[in-house]
């Protein structure tokens, strides 16, 4: 069964300063993977996919992500961090399917100090 | 832009009590999805709709758990009788087809029950 890891349940950084949030998959097939992230009181809100081709992906605001097969990772990066950065992220796992649900990681919560 | 809504955003519900979240999905998607996620916990997959059928279910979603589409606009969840571990916040989902795999997703209706 498909399973996603966040090591990091809660990570601090600086303003301006570069970001990577780990998550690390467990699939039997090809996986798509996401980011999304939820702000205070928002819904969820996709920052990047994989499908396909080029490992490293980019992102609204600014994020990007690498999918490693070797690793089984797709990390979260963003190399200078805004305040309005400061919420939660899930990783999350799928198929090529309209109708297979998603299958997320805990989630990492982000706060940014100035 | 278009968007997914939910209603109502917070609903307090005593302990056996049935109660009906609702959602309009995105206009032109297919596919509709429910998910929760307990305080602290991960995001949890509850059930997928397609063709006005159940096409996909957890275990979580037992025989307390219904959903329908019964205006071809919203797209609802009913807990038959509420439990204290029914609450969390519960997010609905679309997604346009197989060929996008993106899940669309709103704000969220936090469910507490006493």
């Amino acid at each position: 069964a498909q399973s996603v890891t966040q090591p990091d349940i809660h990570i601090t950084v600086s303003e301006g300063a570069s970001l990577e949030l780990r998550c690390n998959y467990s699939y039997g097939a090809t996986p798509y993977l996401f980011w999304y992230v939820q702000s205070p009181g928002q819904g969820l809100q996709l920052l990047l996919k994989y499908f396909s081709g080029d490992t490293l992906v980019q992102g609204i605001k600014g994020f990007e992500a690498e999918f490693k097969r070797s690793q089984s990772s797709f990390n979260l990066r963003k190399p200078s961090v805004h305040w309005s950065d400061a919420a939660e992220y899930f990783c999350a796992v799928g198929k090529f399917s309209g109708n297979t649900p998603l299958v997320f990681g805990k989630g990492t919560r982000l706060s940014v100090i100035a | 832009e278009p968007e997914v809504t939910q209603t109502p955003s917070h609903q307090v519900t005593q302990m056996g009590q049935e109660v009906i979240l609702r959602c309009v999905p995105i206009s032109n998607h297919l596919y509709f999805y429910w998910y929760r996620q307990i305080l602290g916990q991960k995001v949890e997959f509850l059930v997928s709709f397609y063709n006005n059928e159940i096409s996909e279910k957890s275990e979580i979603f037992d025989d307390q758990f219904s959903v329908e589409r019964p205006d071809g606009s919203n797209f609802t969840l009913k807990i038959r009788s509420t439990k204290l571990e029914d609450s969390a916040m519960y997010f609905c989902a679309s997604s346009a087809g197989f060929d996008t795999g993106e899940l669309f997703f709103g704000e969220g209706s936090r469910l507490t029950v006493l």
